[in-house]
C-alpha cells in the first residue's frame, strides 16, 4: 500500500486560510469515509482534528474543516493562528482493511 | 482521564528485537482497540497494526507480518509491542493509540518510545 501524498509544506499569514490537500487512490481515499486528519507538534503526541472527511470531534475549533472530492482529501484551516503551526497527516482506511498515511505537511505561519 | 503510557527509551543493535509497552488508565481496557503507528527521523506516520485485546481483530501492515507481535496483560491494562529482526530502517519513534471500536480513528496516543537501532 503507498503512502497517500500532501505537499511537504504550506505557508499562511495570520488570518489567512489555507489548505492542505491529500491523494490517494481508488483503494483507499476514493472509496473510504473513513478519512482522517492529525495535528502533529513536534514532541507532543498527534491529536485528531478531523474524521470521517469532514467532522470534527468535540474541542476541535471550527476553523478546522476536511472534504474530500474524488481520490483527494483536503484540510482547510481559516484564520490562521500561530498555534496552528505543526505538521498534519492525513490517513485513510483502506479497502484491505488497514491504515495508510501521508508523508505529512509542514504548516507555517508567517 | 484516559492515559497511554509507553515505557522509555530504547537503544538496541541489529537483529536485536525490543518489546515497548502502552499501559492504559481512565477507562475500560478491554473495550478499546490499540493501534502501533511509528514515525522514522525526517519521515511520516506509519501504521503497524492493531490489537484488540478480547483477541477478536488482530491485523498488521504487511509490511511488519512475521516481525511484530502483540500482546497484552489486561490484569495491568498494558499491551505490548515486539518487533524482531531489527535494522537501522527500524530507528523510530514508537507510538501506541487508542480507538473506538469502528470508528476507526485514534483518539488518544501514547506519548512516544524511541527505538533507536544501531550498531
Amino acid at each position: 500500500q503507498s503512502a497517500l501524498t500532501q505537499p511537504a509544506s504550506v505557508s499562511g499569514s495570520p488570518g489567512q486560510s489555507i489548505t492542505i490537500s491529500c491523494t490517494g487512490t481508488s483503494s483507499d481515499v476514493g472509496s473510504s469515509n473513513h478519512v482522517f486528519w492529525y495535528q502533529h507538534h513536534p514532541g507532543k503526541a498527534p491529536k485528531l482534528v478531523i474524521y470521517d472527511v469532514s467532522n470534527r470531534p468535540t474541542g476541535v475549533s471550527n476553523r478546522f474543516s476536511g472534504s474530500k472530492s474524488g481520490n483527494t482529501a483536503s484540510l482547510t484551516i481559516s484564520g490562521l493562528q500561530a498555534e496552528d503551526e505543526a505538521d498534519y497527516y492525513c490517513t485513510s482506511y483502506t479497502s484491505t482493511y488497514t491504515y495508510v498515511f501521508a508523508s505529512g505537511t509542514k504548516v507555517n505561519v508567517l | 482521564q484516559v492515559q497511554l503510557v509507553q515505557s522509555g527509551a530504547e537503544g538496541k543493535k541489529p537483529g536485536a528485537s525490543v518489546e515497548i509497552s502502552c499501559k492504559a488508565s481512565g477507562y475500560t481496557f478491554t473495550n478499546y482497540y490499540m493501534h502501533w503507528i511509528r514515525q522514522a527521523p525526517g519521515q511520516g506516520l506509519e501504521w503497524m497494526g492493531i490489537f484488540d485485546p478480547t483477541g477478536v481483530v488482530t491485523k498488521f501492515a504487511q509490511k511488519f507480518q512475521g516481525r511484530v507481535t502483540m500482546t497484552s496483560d489486561p490484569s495491568t491494562s498494558t499491551v505490548y509491542m515486539d518487533l524482531s529482526s531489527l535494522t537501522s530502517e527500524d530507528t523510530a519513534i514508537y507510538y501506541c493509540a487508542r480507538e473506538t471500536p469502528r470508528t476507526c480513528y485514534f483518539d488518544s496516543w501514547g506519548q512516544g518510545t524511541l527505538v533507536t537501532v544501531s550498531s
